[in-house]
């Protein structure tokens, strides 16, 4: 099974500071068909998963352009541009290249 | 407006099943995927499987392979997931989320309790 390892597992930061989370693949998340089906989700307390990006870099409609995401082959990193209170949860990156589907461990952003 | 509503928290025995159900609006579950996700408490997300409600195929991660079945009945648009031979670390939140929009769209969980 892919492993995805996020580092960190826990974050801290002021509003409006700017924050990177790193998501890495056991195996490369390039599919045949030349998409790399990598996905970042927030979860907020008590809630859902929300979708942030998929394929990798691509923005969900409704989703605040603060959020973006890059990499290609087994790295990954999704950055919020100035945190904001409602971006207080777990991220989550998840990769559906290979079955079974795995998600990271997940990184808790908190308020410093 | 697309939703899932999953079933209302259950609490099963040791050794006992039960079944879950997503009820999904406004999408035709034949035109998806459905998956199925838990959350143990305090822990993080773990994919089970999915199915194609069209044909009734199933991929289920390797831990769940004796574990969950997942059906689906396309006449009611909902989707269900039994868990069999319950143990106390099934305790957990399970989800369900379809494909549209590159999974946007998920339940709002149900909690399983297994307890004595």
């Amino acid at each position: 099974d892919v492993v995805l390892t996020q580092t960190p597992s826990i974050l801290s930061a002021p509003i409006g500071q700017s924050v990177s989370i790193s998501c890495r693949s056991s195996q490369s998340l390039l599919d045949s068909d030349g998409n790399t089906y990598l996905y970042w989700f927030l979860q907020r307390p008590g809630q859902s998963p929300q979708r942030l990006i998929y394929l990798v870099s691509n923005l969900g409609s409704g989703v605040p352009n603060r959020f973006s995401g890059s990499g290609s082959g087994t790295d990954f990193t999704l950055k919020i541009s100035g945190v904001e209170a409602e971006d207080l949860g777990v991220y989550y990156c998840m990769q559906t290249t290979h079955a079974p589907y795995t998600f990271g461990a997940g990184t808790k952003l908190e308020l410093k | 407006e697309v939703q899932l509503q999953q079933s209302g928290a259950e609490l099963g025995k040791p050794g006992t099943s039960v079944k879950l159900s997503c009820k999904v609006s406004d999408y035709n579950i034949r035109d998806t995927y459905m998956h199925w996700v838990n959350q143990r408490p305090g822990k993080g997300l773990e994919w089970i499987g999915r199915i194609d409600p069209t044909n009734g195929n199933t991929i289920y991660a390797e831990k769940f392979k004796s574990k969950a079945t997942l059906t689906a009945d396309t006449s009611s648009n909902t989707a269900y997931m039994q868990l069999s031979q319950l143990k106390s670390d099934d305790t957990a939140v399970y989800f369900c989320a379809i494909v549209p929009d590159w999974f946007a769209y998920w339940g709002q969980g149900t909690l399983v309790t297994v307890s004595s």
